[in-house]
């Protein structure tokens, strides 16, 4: 079946450099796009949301970009922290679909001093 | 603000026991509310969601099942735990419309023995 999935399991990002986790999207009725941040043993957390009809949003130290054409979704994180070591997921939601948000597998991000 | 409760933070319990894991939501009304389950280094997968008291929708078929006695409350059961039913139970919400986000509790580890 149609579903978000992400192309690196694990990224390894030295502190003060900018991360990229990308994500890949199969279903074209997808019109929202969130981003969450999961630490060991908790629940995860909002980061930043997109609707599919803009291509880029930035937040605090974070940038999300959505290109349709290719159905791929990034996060981009400046000047990474320890603190952002997490696993990243991107959730889609598709249209008419009261709000269900389908996740993909998630990414391991490391941050090394 | 809105808060959602989540417990108990973590549980064991043996093979064929009873399950009831509870969560409510504080600080808003008529909100959807989603059980997700979370195997190890896995994407979040939803087992049930309501959009209503009473008013239950399953996503996969399990050894689990949900109520929703209350608006602000959702209750994730199971009469005889399988092995297989271990894993990380997350309970979410979110307001009853379309693109928006989901906000999540901390979490249930459930490990079954």
């Amino acid at each position: 079946g149609e579903s978000v999935g992400l192309h690196l399991p694990t990224l390894s990002v030295q502190e003060g450099d900018n991360s990229i986790i990308n994500c890949a999207y199969s279903n074209s009725a997808s019109d929202y796009f969130i981003w969450y941040k999961q630490e060991s043993g908790k629940g995860p957390q909002f980061i930043i949301d997109i609707r599919s009809n803009m291509d880029k949003r930035q937040g605090q130290r974070v940038t999300v970009l959505l290109n349709k054409t290719v159905k791929h979704l990034s996060l981009q994180i400046a000047a990474t922290q320890p603190g952002d070591s997490a696993v990243y997921f991107c959730a889609e939601n598709i249209r008419n679909s009261w709000g269900k948000l389908q996740f993909g597998a998630g990414t391991q991000v490391v941050v090394t001093p | 603000s809105q808060t959602i409760h989540q417990w108990p933070a973590t549980l064991v319990q043996p093979v064929g026991s009873p399950l009831s894991l509870e969560c409510t939501v504080e600080g808003t009304s008529n909100p959807n509310l989603y059980w997700y389950r979370q195997a190890a280094g896995r994407g979040l997968q939803l087992l049930f969601y309501s959009v209503g008291i009473g008013q239950i929708s399953s996503e996969v078929p399990q050894n689990l099942s949900a109520s929703r006695p209350q608006d602000r409350q959702f209750i994730l059961s199971s009469k005889k735990l399988l092995l297989s039913d271990s894993g990380f139970y997350l309970c979410a919400w979110s307001r009853g419309v379309t693109n928006t986000e989901a906000f999540f509790g901390q979490g249930t580890r459930l490990t079954v023995v």
